[in-house]
């Protein structure tokens, strides 16, 4: 199946500062991108749809100022966790579709979790 | 807006039983997808049902959708510890590509 891959798969960070968390899609091109937060023993929720070369689409409640996307090209999205807080600690996972399969099969990175101190 | 339930929440068995996941939606689906999590890992996918009343078996895995397509079930026979897991169902939720996770369904298997 197709490949995504993220970067890093684990951050610590201080109250405070920003992370970018990148994803990649390795073998196939993406021209949407998904990233999901997953808290511990919960579900994947969806924050946002990465749109290559337009804006992302937020879900209702997520502030797209705290968390920029930025889709630059086909294969990388980047998700910015700015001013982070210690309740923005969440396991980060982005996926993508791969086009060629005509399904809705979602691809999924290995996450990036995110500790806030 | 739409909602997919799972249950149960949790299952412990002991290796050798069956266990049995079910899905329900709260709209109609055109297709249903299943993943598996293992744990500290991410969602792999698994099969993705389309037809009204579709069966599919992946060797002691069966899924299932249901005719009205607002239900599906996974069934796996003989568990085995490699089995352990949490297991989400998730259906396309209106917007383009995007899809709407169930609450999932975490499996212990007892050696």
């Amino acid at each position: 199946g197709a490949v995504v891959s993220q970067h890093p798969s684990r951050v610590i960070c201080k109250s405070g500062t920003s992370v970018k968390i990148e994803c990649r899609s390795l073998d196939f091109q993406a021209t949407t991108m998904f990233w999901y937060r997953q808290f511990p023993k919960q579900s994947l929720m969806l924050m946002a749809t990465s749109n290559e070369g337009s804006k992302a689409t937020y879900e209702q409640g997520v502030e797209k100022d705290k968390f920029l996307i930025n889709h630059a090209s086909l294969t990388l999205s980047t998700l910015t966790v700015t001013s982070a807080h210690p309740e923005d600690s969440s396991f980060y996972i982005c996926s993508a579709r791969d086009p060629d399969t005509r399904t809705d099969t979602q691809y999924f990175g290995p996450g990036t979790r995110l500790t806030v101190l | 807006g739409q909602q997919v339930m799972q249950i149960p929440q949790y299952q412990h068995v002991q290796e050798g039983e069956d266990f049995t996941t079910y899905c329900n939606s709260s709209t109609t689906l055109s297709n249903i997808q299943w993943y598996k999590q293992r744990p500290g890992g991410h969602p792999v996918f698994l099969i993705q049902l389309v037809k009204s009343g579709e069966v599919k078996k992946q060797k002691r895995l069966t899924f299932q959708f249901g005719e009205a397509k607002k239900n599906s079930s996974l069934h796996i026979t003989a568990t085995q510890t490699t089995d352990v897991g949490t297991y989400f169902c998730a259906g396309p939720s209106g917007g383009y590509q995007k899809v709407t996770f169930g609450t999932g369904t975490k499996l212990q298997v007892i050696p």
